[in-house]
């Protein structure tokens, strides 16, 4: 019944290494997200698709792609993992772009500590 | 840009209390509202949302009103609880409701004691 869902729950890993993240998200909804929450826990957007097509990049390194293979599915890889990349991060989505089509649900999030 | 200023706290109340939680944004037009609430460990939670000026969220006895001339949508609830401890996010809507990300404030972390 989870409405968006994200594994792993908790990633520890070290510099260097690449990992990814998956998000699913079972509502039908046509758009999806990534947020990164720092440890004062200040959300900021990161990218966004809309029916598998990239909407929005927001001043991203490099060295994070999103992927969606689908348009219930949204990763996130990222590449090279640096200390300044340890956050929560968190997958949301909405129905759509359109006035009053844009509450987001978000998932659990995934904990990632880069040692 | 859009921007949005909510009291950060901590706010510590007993329980019971009367609360109220500011929030104030700067938006070029008139951006859908929100209010998300994050428990301890977990990810956020929609508490209530408005999607035009005077128009009243609700939810779990917490309420706000979407005040155009004031810019604000301040978070309230008249008898608090233990089980309402977590932070609260006021954020605000891409314009027009386009694909673009929500626009959050800091958080505020609520500390409710018995």
């Amino acid at each position: 019944d989870t409405a968006v869902s994200q594994t792993p729950k908790y990633l520890v890993t070290q510099m260097g290494n690449d990992k990814s993240i998956k998000c699913e998200q079972n509502l039908g909804h046509d758009t999806m997200y990534w947020y990164k929450q720092d440890s004062k826990k200040f959300l900021k957007i990161m990218f966004s698709y809309n029916n598998k097509e990239l909407i929005i990049n927001e001043t991203v390194p490099n060295r994070f792609s999103p992927k969606s293979p689908d348009k219930a599915h949204l990763n996130l890889h990222i590449n090279s993992l640096e200390l300044g990349d340890s956050a929560v991060y968190f997958c949301a989505s909405s129905q759509g772009p359109g006035q009053g089509q844009e509450t987001q649900y978000f998932g659990p999030g995934t904990r990632l500590l880069v040692l | 840009g859009d921007s949005v200023t909510q009291m950060e706290g901590p706010v510590t109340l007993s329980e019971e209390a009367f609360l109220t939680i500011n929030c104030t944004y700067t938006a070029t037009g008139y951006p859908s509202l929100f209010w998300y609430v994050q428990y301890p460990g977990e990810g956020l939670q929609l508490l209530l949302k408005a999607t035009k000026a005077d128009d009243k969220g609700s939810n779990k006895g917490f309420e706000a009103t979407y005040r155009k001339e004031t810019t604000s949508f301040h978070l309230e609830k008249g008898s608090v609880q233990v089980s309402d401890s977590a932070v609260y996010f006021c954020a605000l809507g891409p314009i027009g409701g386009g694909a673009d990300g929500l626009t959050f404030g800091k958080g505020t972390h609520l500390i409710i004691q018995p």
